[in-house]
C-alpha cells in the first residue's frame, strides 16, 4: 500500500548550520510531493512542493530534492534558526488525489 | 492566502457524549475537504474525504457511523464524533481543497479530551 516514511525521527542541529531532512515513499506513481512543517497543538503549514517532473526546487531558504530512482526526497533549510524548531512531514498524492503523511521528523536547534 | 478556520480549537467531553467540529474555508470554495486525526508524536492518518453535495469516503478502519461527515456548502465541513469515548480522544484536523487546485489549506486543529 501507499506509505512514506522518513528514516530518522529526530534531528538536531546547531544554528546556523544547514539541516537535512529525508524522506522515503514507497508509490512510484506519485506524483506531488509536499513539505509541512508543524508546530505543537497546530496544524501544518506548507512549506515548499515539488512535482515529479522536477528533482529541484528552491524556495526562501529552503531547497527539496526529490530522486525517483530510488523514492527519496529531502528537505534542505539553510542557516537554521530557532524557529525552524518544529516537526517536519513529507506527503505525498496521486493525480491531486488523498494526500499521505510521512511519519514526521522533530527538528531541534542548538543555540 | 487561502485560509482554512477550524472550531473549536479544543474540546473536552463526557464519555457517551457527542462533539462536533467545524471546518470553514474563509476566502475559497473547498470543493474536496479531508479530515485526519493525529495522535501524538505520529503522524496525520487521513479519516475520510467528503465532497461538497456528495457521501464522504472513507478510509479503511474508520467507522464511519462514529465519525459522521457533512459537506453540505462549498465552505463549510463539520465532522461529528458520536458516543465519544477515551480512545477518541486525538487531534484531529481538517483541510480543504480549491476547484482545480492541487494545493491543501490545513486548519488549526482541534484537541479532543474524552473523560
Amino acid at each position: 500500500g501507499e506509505s512514506v516514511g522518513l528514516h530518522l525521527p529526530t534531528l538536531s542541529v546547531q544554528e546556523g548550520d544547514n539541516s537535512i531532512i529525508n524522506c522515503a515513499y514507497s508509490n512510484s506513481a506519485s506524483d506531488y510531493f509536499i513539505w509541512y512543517k508543524q508546530e505543537s497543538g497546530k496544524g501544518p503549514q506548507f512549506i515548499i512542493d515539488i512535482r515529479s517532473n522536477m528533482d529541484k526546487r528552491q524556495g526562501q531558504r529552503v531547497t527539496v530534492l526529490l530522486n525517483k530512482t530510488v523514492k527519496h526526497l529531502s528537505l534542505q533549510i539553510a542557516a537554521t534558526q530557532p524557529g525552524d524548531s518544529a516537526v517536519y512531514f513529507c506527503a505525498e498524492s496521486t493525480g491531486a488525489q488523498k494526500l499521505v503523511f510521512g511519519q514526521g521528523t522533530r527538528l531541534t536547534i542548538n543555540p | 492566502g487561502a485560509v482554512v478556520s477550524q472550531h473549536p480549537s479544543w474540546v473536552i467531553c463526557k464519555s457517551g457524549t457527542s462533539v462536533k467540529i467545524e471546518c470553514r474555508s474563509l476566502d475559497f470554495q473547498a470543493t474536496t475537504m479531508f479530515w485526519y486525526r493525529q495522535f501524538p508524536k505520529q503522524s496525520l492518518m487521513l479519516m475520510a474525504t467528503s465532497n461538497e453535495g456528495s457521501k464522504a469516503t472513507y478510509e479503511q478502519g474508520v467507522e464511519k457511523d462514529k465519525f459522521l461527515i457533512n459537506h453540505a456548502s462549498l465552505t463549510l465541513s463539520t465532522l461529528t464524533v458520536t458516543s465519544a469515548h477515551p480512545e477518541d480522544s486525538s487531534f484531529y484536523i481538517c483541510s480543504a481543497r480549491a476547484r482545480g487546485g492541487e494545493k491543501l489549506f490545513f486548519g488549526s486543529g482541534t484537541q479532543l479530551s474524552v473523560l
